[in-house]
């Protein structure tokens, strides 16, 4: 596609639900990373995926995230057992190369997660 | 963690004047750096890039200011216009990371018809 696609652009769930998340990266981008933004914040970085591995895990908050990205290109987010702490907007990005390799990323327009 | 802050989290310029956007990093080994621009429900959209071996690069309207002395950055956007109003945020990437970007907390900028 012309652009990064996330789905759902909305999700709305209840405490302690399972949920996964979608993200369609640009074609031929090797690198993807999610983020989270809480409202009036800046994203905060999640996970980092090169190809169909997790390169760097290091931000998810604890083990009821987790994300697969099977065939290199589409990623699940998936959030076990939610916590209306986890309500914000999940953003994903991907870029031509990543680590070492310093190129643009380029952002979908996120999915919303209300937890209730 | 990083500390990616900007100067002003509001700024306000009349349509046509030029802005500028300020930004200081903290982390001396960041060698690449990243605009983007976030309209409201929307994701951040890159505006432009500079590299560590840079300290200035242009594009159309806008221009970014990198002083590595200083640990600062900055977006200038020419004749700024209505359809520039948006969060600008500034991303840092540490070469030691080699991964994450840290994202400020960004600087709202409302352009006065």
């Amino acid at each position: 596609g012309a652009g990064v696609s996330q789905t759902p652009s909305n999700k709305v769930t209840e405490k302690g639900k399972y949920v996964e998340l979608r993200c369609d990266p640009i074609s031929g981008h090797t690198a993807l990373y999610w983020y989270r933004q809480s409202l009036g914040q800046g994203p905060e970085f999640l996970i980092y995926f090169q190809g169909t591995g997790a390169a760097d895990d290091s931000g998810l908050p604890n083990d009821r995230f987790f994300a697969v990205r099977p065939e290199g290109s589409v990623s699940t987010l998936k959030i076990q057992r939610t916590e209306r702490g986890d309500s914000a907007v999940y953003l994903c990005a991907s870029s031509l190369t990543g680590g070492q390799m310093n190129t643009e990323a380029f952002f979908g327009q996120g999915t919303r997660l209300t937890v209730v | 963690g990083e500390s990616v802050g900007l100067h002003l989290p509001t700024l306000s310029v009349q349509e046509g004047d030029n802005s500028i956007i300020n930004c200081a990093y903290s982390n001396s080994a960041s060698d690449y750096f990243i605009w983007y621009k976030q309209e409201s429900g929307k994701g951040p959209q890159f505006i432009i890039d500079i590299r560590s071996n840079m300290d200035k690069r242009q594009g159309q309207r806008v221009t970014v200011l990198l002083n590595k002395t200083v640990k600062h950055l900055s977006l200038q956007i020419a004749a700024t216009q209505p359809g520039d109003s948006a969060v600008y945020f500034c991303a840092e990437k540490p070469r030691n990371t080699g991964n994450q970007f840290y994202f400020g907390t960004g600087t709202s900028l409302t352009v006065i018809p």
